[in-house]
């Protein structure tokens, strides 16, 4: 029972390479999305995706892209690597129209830009 | 916009203390009300939820009241374990798509 499955979990880049850092779900689940935690900031909402080719900005979108090609599939791009990205990104989904629903969180990604 | 706040931490209990964890809330509608923990290395995961004013979330021991006349969300365990240690976040979903907005998190650290 996999769930949600994010890699790598750690990564280490310079500033201005880029990366991307992979969201996978095996629940059919409609809505994915990322969040960034930073200490005192508790979780930020970078982008979201409420199913196959339809995705949103979130609180702090700026830096990332994203695609959702498939259900599965919630890839996101940093096209060029800043310090300020340095972060843990978790990647989450939940059914769609179930707004009180339980969002399903992966185990996160720690990103260090030097 | 929507925001959560929740007392600042960390949080340091002997085993068996009584533990608060306070959150309030600014929202427009009626939005549900989350906890969720997370414990060292891990994810975040739902502890309990109430989707409506005077509705008591509870699970695992801990328990929280929607007071919509407060707009807040209190995390109460009446005797805390080692195993209760880890960040508790406060979250609440907006009316719409359903995104999360999630506090600051509070770290709580047990000791036997």
């Amino acid at each position: 029972n996999a769930g949600v499955t994010q890699t790598p979990k750690f990564q280490v880049l310079k500033t201005g390479q880029s990366m991307t850092l992979q969201c996978a779900q095996d629940m059919n689940h409609e809505y994915m999305s990322w969040y960034r935690q930073d200490p005192g900031m508790g979780l930020r909402l970078i982008h979201y995706s409420v199913g196959a080719g339809i995705t949103d900005q979130g609180e702090v979108p700026n830096g990332y892209n994203v695609s959702r090609s498939t259900t599965e599939d919630f890839p996101l791009r940093l096209l060029s690597a800043a310090p300020s990205q340095t972060s843990v990104y978790f990647c989450a989904s939940r059914s769609w129209g179930q707004n009180t629903g339980e969002l399903f969180f992966g185990e996160g990604s720690r990103l260090t830009v030097l | 916009g929507d925001s959560v706040t929740q007392m600042e931490g960390p949080v340091t209990l002997s085993e068996e203390a009584f533990l608060t964890i306070n959150c309030t809330y600014t929202a427009t509608g009626y939005p549900s009300l989350f906890w969720y923990v997370q414990y060292p290395g891990e994810g975040l995961q739902l502890l309990l939820k109430a989707t409506k004013a005077d509705d008591k979330g509870s699970n695992k021991g801990f328990e929280a009241t929607y007071r919509k006349e407060t707009t807040s969300f209190h995390l109460e365990k009446g005797s805390v374990q080692v195993s209760d240690s880890a960040v508790y976040f406060c979250a609440l979903s907006d009316t719409s798509y359903g995104k999360l907005t999630f506090g600051q998190g509070t770290i709580l650290t047990v000791h036997p």
